[in-house]
């Protein structure tokens, strides 16, 4: 069964104080490995795809690196503005379709 | 571009009701989904569609049908509300092109079932 589990499931910082975000997962086949964030009352918003081990992905602040059997968003020197929901989700290889399998995500707030 | 809008953004309804949630999106994408999001449960896909005319069950199917007549449209019905369908409905969309995976969400209709 295709699995995502997100660690930890809150994290609070302070600005400046960078930390990373650990995403495990159990696939028959990965396509894709995604990032997203959700601000309170709003949908996901996409962040993030890799595709396979050893890639890196960087926006701002944030960068998602991707293993056999994880991945993990760095979050450098974040400001107040990072804090969210951040999920990860995966897509197994299946032909004719493009599901997502989603972690219950990781909920960062950053004090100023 | 307003990318993936969903109508209405709040409802509350008696059990036994009916209702349709719609999702409309303007990116021309070919694969669409609906999400119900729960606390501690995560996003589960509901049901998905891989083009105008097509249909498919997702994770949790039961209890919810949907329609895809028009390419940009997608519709979530619930035929006889239940206390257990309160949730926030997510719609989502995406290209079936092998270089772009990812899915792009609309806002969300907060549902709740008394």
């Amino acid at each position: 069964e295709d699995q995502v589990t997100q660690s930890p499931e809150a994290l609070r910082l302070q600005e400046g104080e960078s930390s990373s975000l650990n995403c495990s997962y159990t696939v028959s086949g990965l396509r894709g490995l995604f990032w997203y964030r959700q601000d309170p009352g709003k949908g996901p918003e996409f962040l993030f795809t890799l595709y396979s081990a050893g890639e890196e992905k960087e926006k701002e602040r944030l960068k998602a690196t991707l293993t056999k059997k994880e991945s993990f968003l760095h979050i450098t020197a974040p400001k107040p503005e990072d804090s969210a929901t951040y999920l990860c989700a995966v897509q197994p290889r299946v032909q004719g379709a493009q599901k997502l399998v989603f972690g219950q995500g990781t909920r960062l707030t950053i004090n100023p | 571009n307003a990318g993936v809008t969903q109508t209405p953004k709040f409802r509350v309804l008696k059990t036994g009701q009916s209702m349709t949630l719609l999702c409309a999106q303007d990116m021309n994408h070919e694969y669409m989904y609906w999400y119900r999001q729960d606390p501690g449960m995560g996003l589960r896909l509901i049901h998905y569609s891989v083009g105008e005319g097509t249909t498919a069950k997702g994770e949790v199917p039961d209890g919810y049908n949907v329609s895809r007549l028009k390419k940009q449209n997608f519709l979530l019905g619930l035929e006889s509300a239940a206390p257990s369908q309160t949730s926030v409905y997510f719609c989502a969309s995406s290209y079936s092109a092998r270089s772009s995976y990812e899915q792009y969400f609309g806002p969300g209709t907060r549902l709740t079932v008394t």
